[in-house]
């Protein structure tokens, strides 16, 4: 089954406290990212990647690092979390329009993680 | 600068009737247009896109929208409402040269039985 699948599902910690969610994709996608959902806001991009090796930020990438070893994989990491970083976090993936794959450009998305620094 | 609108935090319907749930977008050139959908506690499911050919695209679950370039819309419609259609709607444009989504503030659609 095709599909991205974050973990965990749910997290609390507290201020400081290094943090990583996994995220991974079993649909050979080159184009990976995070999100972030905020009442009110949306989904804003943190970073994105669009294949092994190249990431980039995205509007909101504060307090945030990713890496892109693998093609499968795309972690979010936080540093040194603090209370504004509490929010629910999405990993997506799709084909590249490069790719010419032009009837397979929507992105899938993971289950969400919803994370929460006190 | 790429940017989609969605006007209405929060959409009412009757079950039954027909909804429509608002977009429009701003993006440089032909645009790729896609509605998710968001039921609690899980992440977005894609329900359809205009890429290109008919203005008039059909998707999961009954759903529709319409492509209209000289308004720069892409409104979300269904006939007939169902409770279970009750979620968060976004809409998201991608522009033709680049991956990045765009997403709306999202709406929230509430039919009530």
């Amino acid at each position: 089954e095709a599909q991205v699948t974050q973990n965990p599902r749910y997290l609390i910690t507290v201020t400081g406290k290094k943090l990583t969610v996994t995220c991974s994709q079993n649909m050979n996608h080159e184009y990976m990212s995070w999100y972030r959902q905020d009442p009110g806001l949306g989904l804003r991009q943190i970073y994105y990647s669009m294949n092994v090796e190249v990431t980039d930020k995205g509007d909101v990438p504060e307090g945030y690092k990713v890496s892109r070893k693998e093609k499968r994989n795309f972690p979010l990491i936080l540093e040194s979390p603090s209370p504004n970083q509490t929010s629910l976090y999405f990993c997506a993936s799709s084909f590249s329009i490069r790719g010419g794959l032009l009837s397979s450009t929507e992105a899938f998305f993971g289950q969400g993680t919803r994370l929460t620094v006190v | 600068a790429q940017s989609v609108a969605q006007p209405e935090d929060q959409v009412n319907v009757a079950e039954g009737n027909p909804l429509t749930v608002k977009c429009t977008y701003s993006v440089s050139g032909n645009p790729y247009l896609f509605w998710y959908v968001q039921y609690p506690n899980r992440g977005l499911q894609f329900l359809l896109k205009y890429i290109t050919g008919d203005n008039l695209v059909k998707g999961s679950y009954g759903f529709e929208a319409e492509f209209n370039k000289s308004q720069t819309s892409f409104h979300l419609k269904k006939p007939s409402a169902l409770v279970s259609d009750s979620a968060l709607y976004f809409c998201a444009v991608r522009a033709i040269n680049t991956d990045k989504l765009i997403f709306g503030t999202g709406t929230r659609l509430q039919v009530f039985p």
